[in-house]
This record gives C-alpha cells, structure tokens and sequence, in this order.
C-alpha cells in the first residue's frame, strides 16, 4: 500500500487565495491530523478527526477547515491565506489516536 | 503529556553505535516513550516506543530506566542516512481526552552521522 499520500508537494499562493490541501492513507486508519512545521520548529498539531463524519481543533486551528467525509481522506481548507500560513503541512495517520502514527511527505506552502 | 529533553546536537561516526539521550522526569504511569526521526524536508518517520522494559526493533533498540526518567535510543551501527533529527515524545496512550492522539514535538537532537 502506498501509506500516506499528500498532494501537492509545493504550492505558491498569494495572501487571500483559498485552497485545499489533499491527504489520503490506505491503511483504512481512523484517526487522522494535520500538522504544521515552521523553520527550526517542532510540528504543531492544527486539526484532527477520530473517524468519518468527527473532527476537532488542535492547538493551531485558526484560519484552516477540515472535515472527513470518508475514512481514507482529510482535506486541509485555507480559507484565505495570509503569510503566516507559510509552513510545511504534514499529514498523519494511525489505526486509532494512540497508537503509532505514520506522516506523509509533507505540503510546502509558500503564502505572498 | 510530559516534557522532554534532549541534547540539540550529537556527532557519531559511520558505523559506530550512536546512543541518542532524553530526560523525561516528569513522566507518568501511563505515558509511552516513543522516538520519530526526520530527515531533511521529509515527513516523522516512526522508529520505535516503549512503556518500561527495553525494546528492540530492525531500526533500532530503546533503553528505558527503571525509574523511567530517562531513556537512550541506540541505533547500533550508524549510517550516513542516519543523518537526522530525532525527537524523543512522551504521550499518553490510553484512550479518552481530547489531546490523546496529539504527538507534542520538542527541537530534538540533530544527529550528524560522519565517514
């Protein structure tokens, strides 16, 4: 299987833009989360759902949407980026939330 | 979930064990130790966790104290590809809470693994 997949790898957009950034795992897992990497920082988690049809913010949630509408995909919603939103955007994924958790390879996300 | 601490750098040479430390004092009784690794610009990798006897696994093996204030993850023959920063995460595992499934992750210890 292929794991985590996130799309897309690299993305430029101008402050106010919206976009979705795309997370799918085949390992039929419940429990998936976004997190966020600045510079030199450790990973910040922004949202997270327990299963299908369940989210909930993390300590980061300001500016960003989710909803799971399926257990195999978590999209991640800028609103209306601003500059603060540049950072790398992991997804993960584990089979229930404590249990070991897998991430993808990451989103770069460069806001003008 | 408690913290921890971990030395910001270690140098190992290519082929010699590299023993990675983290002080987690403030631990409690039902908290795991788990170790993720990144290597430049790519997602945590996984490498391995434990609650209090001493793990092994094909990446690695996890050295736990009795008292669990302190852990020391060995990667016993180091390679160039070992080359990355290796967090050291204390959680919670049982089930229940809002923040149960969150990871909390320090600045970890940058590994440089050299010829």
């Amino acid at each position: 299987n292929a794991g985590v997949t996130q799309t897309p790898k690299f993305q430029v957009l101008k402050t106010g833009q919206s976009m979705t950034l795309q997370c799918a795992q085949d390992m039929n897992h419940e429990y998936m989360s976004w997190y966020r990497q600045d510079p030199g920082m450790g990973l910040r988690l922004i949202h997270y759902s327990v299963g299908a049809g369940i989210t909930d913010q993390g300590e980061v949630p300001n500016g960003y949407n989710v909803s799971r509408s399926t257990t195999e995909d978590f999209p991640l919603r800028l609103l209306s980026a601003a500059p603060s939103q540049t950072s790398v955007y992991f997804c993960a994924s584990s089979r229930l939330p404590q249990e070991t958790q897998y991430f993808g390879p990451g989103t770069r996300l460069l806001v003008l | 979930d408690a913290k921890t601490t971990q030395p910001p750098s270690m140098d190992c040479a290519e082929g010699r064990a590299a023993n990675l430390p983290c002080n987690h004092s403030t631990i409690s009784g039902n908290e795991y130790v788990y170790w993720y690794r990144q290597i430049h610009s790519q997602g945590p990798q996984y490498i391995i966790h434990g609650l209090k006897n001493n793990e092994t696994n094909e990446m690695a093996s996890l050295i736990i104290t009795e008292d669990r204030k302190s852990s020391t993850l060995i990667l016993p023959h180091a390679t160039l590809r070992d080359t990355a920063v290796y967090y050291c995460i204390v959680r919670v595992v049982n089930a229940g809470g809002t923040s149960y499934g969150k990871l909390t992750f320090g600045q970890g210890t940058i590994l440089t693994v050299h010829p």
